[in-house]
């Protein structure tokens, strides 16, 4: 079945320092989703891309989707604490179910 | 409503016992979905619901495990026969369209097996 595993599975960051997230699917994506997860919280939304080598930005962070829709990247630049939490990235897979990509957890220190 | 409900918020039970978990979806939301979280891991995919179709069990692990989703809104989750490895947050999400488009999770049910 479909497979989406993302590296690094941990990072730590100095505030200030940049950080980036890939996701890689074993098959082709129609669209790919990014999700952040708080300590102690639930995956919430960030965006979705769809179109081939897309590039989205929301404010400090820069959504990547590769022109062979089957891989992913989330950079951060210059992070804050407020952007510790477990980055996933998800994909359709057969059925249009969602898969979820292993996530990367990111923890920021002053 | 305002967002995905899940209920109960933290439940305790003993090795052997069987437990329900609630979902109110979003209403209007055809997909919905429901993953378990262990401590530090990743999201692990157990039913998806879409609309009137048979629902996908194949992350289901095992046949202590069942779901039903009931005219198209409401889901409970059911683990017969507890055990300590079951032990996990249980989280449950809604989307709106097939395949694409944002899932909103609910808080998740905290299981604690004994």
């Amino acid at each position: 079945g479909q497979q989406v595993m993302q590296i690094p599975q941990y990072q730590h960051v100095q505030e200030g320092e940049d950080f980036t997230t890939y996701c890689n699917s074993s098959t082709t994506l129609s669209n790919i989703q990014w999700y952040k997860q708080r300590p102690g919280g639930h995956p919430v939304f960030l965006i979705q891309l769809v179109k081939s080598g897309e590039v989205k930005k929301q404010k400090r962070l820069t959504f990547q989707f590769g022109e062979a829709k089957k891989n992913s990247s989330l950079h951060i630049t210059a992070t804050q604490t407020t952007d510790v939490g477990t980055y996933f990235c998800a994909g359709p897979g057969t059925a249009s179910k969602l898969t979820f990509g292993t996530g990367t957890r990111l923890q920021v220190t002053l | 409503g305002a967002g995905v409900s899940q209920s109960p918020s933290n439940k305790v039970t003993e090795k052997g016992k069987d437990v329900e978990l609630r979902c109110d979806p979003i209403s209007g939301h055809t997909a919905l979905y429901w993953y378990r979280q262990s401590l530090g891991q990743g999201l692990e995919f157990l039913i998806y619901f879409q609309g009137n179709s048979a629902p996908d069990k194949s992350g289901l692990p095992s046949d202590r495990f069942s779901a039903e989703r009931t005219g198209g809104s409401v889901s409970t989750l059911t683990i017969q026969r507890t055990q300590q490895e079951d032990s996990a947050v249980y989280l449950c999400a809604s989307g709106d369209r097939v395949n694409t488009g944002e899932l909103f999770f609910g808080e998740g049910s905290r299981l604690t097996v004994l």
